[in-house]
């Protein structure tokens, strides 16, 4: 079957360095992604990678290996507006997006 | 403002009735999914179409049609809800690439009683 899981729910502290993991298990691979998603609010794009290594972006990297079916999300300088859901999805072969249920990031001054 | 909107942003629905959640995008994007999100589960896809005249069923397809008559609208009828249907409905657009990001609605928040 496929299978998303990443941790439910993470607490950090404004202006340190928080990884949220992602592991999927997807029928074919065409990419992860990360979406964030404040509360109320729609998913709004984060990163997207196909090919093994990090893709950094200002405060924001994202890490894939695909060999181990693995990505996380680094998150630098934490800021209070951070507090969010963070949601990984994989593309499968018939390139349709696998959700995992999103991990809570709570963010503490 | 270019994007993807969806109405109406909430509703309360009697069970039975039928309901019809409107999406329309105007950045001329091939794909439109319609999404449900529900506590403690991954957004799950209810129906999707890649181009304009095509539809296909997504995970969780049971009480759900859609039609997609041309590009921009992306319409989702419950013919008859009932209360397991009650949820957030996410509608989202892409170029169908595959590889390139989706664009989502602002969602609809509807509870069936």
């Amino acid at each position: 079957g496929q299978n998303i899981d990443q941790p439910t729910e993470m607490t950090a502290t404004e202006g340190a360095i928080v990884q949220i993991n992602c592991t999927y298990q997807t029928s074919g691979f065409n990419g992860l992604f990360w979406y964030q998603q404040h509360a109320g609010e729609a998913p709004t794009f984060l990163s997207y990678n196909v090919l093994d290594g990090l893709e950094e972006k200002g405060r924001f990297s994202s890490f894939l290996s695909r060999s181990k079916g693995y990505s996380y999300l680094l998150l630098k300088e934490l800021q209070m507006k951070d507090s969010a859901s963070y949601l990984c999805a994989s593309l499968d072969s018939n390139y349709q997006l696998i959700w995992g249920a999103g991990t809570k990031l709570i963010i503490k001054p | 403002i270019a994007g993807i909107t969806q109405a109406p942003t909430s509703q309360i629905l009697a069970a039975g009735r039928r309901m019809t959640l409107r999406c329309t995008q105007d950045m001329r994007h091939n794909a439109m999914y319609w999404y449900r999100q529900d506590l403690g589960l991954g957004l799950r896809l209810i129906h999707y179409s890649n181009t304009a005249g095509t539809t296909g069923k997504g995970e969780v397809p049971d009480g759900y049609s859609v039609s997609r008559a041309n590009t921009d609208d992306f319409p989702l009828t419950l013919a008859s809800a009932v209360p397991s249907q009650t949820s957030v409905y996410f509608c989202a657009s892409s170029t169908g690439d595959g590889n390139t990001e989706a664009f989502f609605g602002q969602g609809t928040r509807l509870t069936v009683v």
